[in-house]
């Protein structure tokens, strides 16, 4: 399994405006996921991208996969201060495979 | 909706003592994991447990550690001899086929 590179490290918006995160990887995967995880507790998943799509849409997430790049984007539109957590993005190589996570992305929306 | 519960959420316990970690999967679920994340660093993958056996297991998880599903709907994490450096959130994760891994609140280990 190989792990995603989130960027940036940090991120600080406001309320109603839009965020959006960035994830490399280093090797051809099966898919790409991204996960959240609010201070101190577990990792929510948010969204499955397969290595055959290149966009997906899920309430106000957008992801976009670029194999080509190898590169991934997570867009949260008119975000709001529960959005506040770290995001990371777990590139698969193999379906079923461990899960490796970054650093991942801290973003924090102020009210 | 079903989730993954962890218990207990805190444990204290002595340097050299052995713990139990207990895990509740989603009932259904076939494919349990174990990851851990010290204190402002990452999470990492500890250990895979499928059809009664550990399927993949990482350099952290040695001999100290061991996994179980001693009935249908337990799965536990043992470490045999704590050390202070296993201080750390340790959470449970299961999934069903495709690989959308549902994660426990965890709990935290404080080894003094």
């Amino acid at each position: 399994s190989q792990q995603g590179e989130e960027d940036p490290q940090a991120l600080s918006i406001q309320e109603g405006e839009n965020a959006t995160m960035n994830c490399s990887y280093k090797t051809s995967i099966n898919n790409l996921q991204w996960y959240r995880q609010n201070s101190g507790r577990g990792l929510v998943h948010l969204i499955l991208i397969r290595s055959n799509e290149r966009e997906k849409h899920s309430g106000r997430l957008r992801v976009t996969l670029d194999t080509s790049k190898k590169s991934s984007s997570l867009l949260i539109t008119a975000s709001r201060a529960a959005d506040t957590a770290s995001y990371f993005c777990a590139p698969e190589e193999t379906s079923g495979s461990r899960l490796t996570f970054g650093e991942g992305t801290q973003l924090t929306v102020n009210p | 909706e079903p989730e993954v519960t962890q218990t207990p959420s805190h444990q204290v316990t002595q340097m050299g003592q052995e713990v139990i970690l207990r895990c509740v999967p989603i009932s259904n679920h076939l494919y349990f994991y174990w990851y851990r994340q010290i204190l402002g660093q990452k999470v990492e993958f500890l250990v895979s447990f499928y059809n009664n056996e550990i399927s993949e297991k990482s350099e952290i998880f040695d001999d100290q550690f061991s996994v179980e599903r001693p009935d249908g709907s337990n799965f536990t994490l043992k470490i045999r001899s704590t050390k202070l450096e296993d201080s750390a959130m340790y959470f449970c994760a299961s999934r069903a086929e495709e690989n959308i891994q549902y994660f426990g609140a965890g709990t935290r280990l404080s080894v003094l």
